[in-house]
Parts: structure tokens; sequence; C-alpha cells
């Protein structure tokens, strides 16, 4: 079955680590994207990609980066500059680019959690 | 910057009863998405309206869009306590290339 894979469920992380939450799609979707929630509040866009090899920064960026090496792989780093990292993040990709996926939406995986410890 | 905020926040109904969730937004939108969330989980994609639409229909959803007041509302009817989740609506706003969730609404159904 196609779908989107996050992993892994539950990340813990020390003061001053990087960690890297993995997202991967067998659907052929041109786009990925990653979110942030957190208690009470809606998505928050971090980075999104639209195409192999370039990505966007949403509203969150700092002290994120990513990567899209391969069509399948959307990589989220969360770096020692993010002072405030515990959330449950979650990835979702789209078949077209441009303008969201008409008709079908987006698909999500199903999230991990983070915890700074 | 999320783009619109629904209402109410949370909402909790008897099984059977019809639940209605607003949303409201602050740009032109190319079309508004609504999504449940299940406690912990991904989101799921429930139904699209586009932007020239004013209802549509899937099953026991029924989506309004009101374009010139910026708001649309979702209705699940005849509810089940498998309808408990949070639900959200997003908007993909005009030249844009991505989704802008508001802050959802936590539905409960009571069997």
């Amino acid at each position: 079955d196609g779908g989107i894979t996050q992993s892994p469920k539950y990340l813990f992380r020390k003061e001053g680590q990087n960690v890297t939450l993995s997202c991967e799609q067998n659907l052929n979707h041109d786009a990925m994207y990653w979110y942030r929630q957190d208690p009470g509040q809606g998505l928050r866009l971090i980075y999104y990609s639209q195409i192999v090899n370039d990505f966007q920064k949403g509203d969150i960026a700092e002290g994120y980066s990513v990567s899209r090496e391969k069509k399948e792989s959307f990589p989220l780093t969360v770096t020692s500059a993010q002072k405030n990292p515990t959330a449950f993040y979650l990835c979702a990709s789209s078949p077209y680019a441009l303008q969201g996926a008409e008709g079908r939406g987006y698909t999500f995986g199903s999230g991990t959690r983070l915890t700074v410890v | 910057s999320q783009q619109g905020e629904e209402d109410p926040q949370a909402l909790s109904i008897q099984e059977g009863e019809n639940a209605t969730m607003n949303c409201s937004y602050k740009t032109s939108i190319n079309n508004l998405q609504w999504y449940r969330q299940n406690s912990g989980r991904g989101l799921v994609h429930l139904i699209l309206i586009r932007s020239n639409e004013r209802e549509k229909h899937s099953g026991r959803l029924r989506v309004t869009l009101d374009t010139s007041k910026k708001s649309s509302s979702l209705l699940i009817t005849a509810s089940r306590a498998a309808d408990t989740a949070s639900y959200f609506c997003a908007t993909v706003r005009t030249g844009a290339n991505n989704l802008f969730f508001g802050t959802g609404t936590r539905l409960t159904v009571i069997p």
C-alpha cells in the first residue's frame, strides 16, 4: 500500500544535540512538507519541497534544516539552535507542487513526537 | 502564521446528533480543505471545496464556503462515537504552494 512513513514514532533529544526525523513516501508525489504541532495550536509549516534538490522555508524554519536528495525522502534535522523543539512533527506530501492537490488534499504520515530530556 | 481559526474550540454532543464546526480565514484562497486528526495520529483529508463552489457533500459530511465572509462550515450528520477527533480547516492561499491550517475544533461524540 502506498503511503508516508515517519520514523521514529518517539524521539528523545538531549540539550545541544541534533536529531534527524525521517519521512519516506512511495506515492510518487512531487511535493513534501514538514509541519510542527504544539498543544492547542494548529499546524505550522517548517519547510516544504516542490521538487528534488529544492526546498523553501515555511513560517518557522529557524533551528531546522532539510534535504531533498531523492523524490521519496525528505528528512528534517532539528538542530541545537532550536530552543524549544518539544512538539509533534508531521510530514505530508501532495502530487502537485502548486495550489495543493486538487480534489485529494495532502497525505500525512503518523507523526514523530520529539521530547527534550 | 496560521491562516484561520475554527469555532468552537471544543464541542461535545450525543451520538446521533449533528455537529457543526466553523472556520474563518484571512486572505483570498484557491481552495479550502477539512482534515480530521485522531489523538496522537496524522491528519486525514476529508473534503476539498474550491473557491468557486458554495457547497459540497461527501457521505455524512457537508461543507459550505462563503468567500465574501471568508468562512466555511463543516456539518457532520448523525454523528457516531468514532467521529470523536480534532477537525482542522486548511486553506491554499491564492498564489501559494502549501496549506495553512486553522487551530482546530475538538469534537467529542458521547455514545
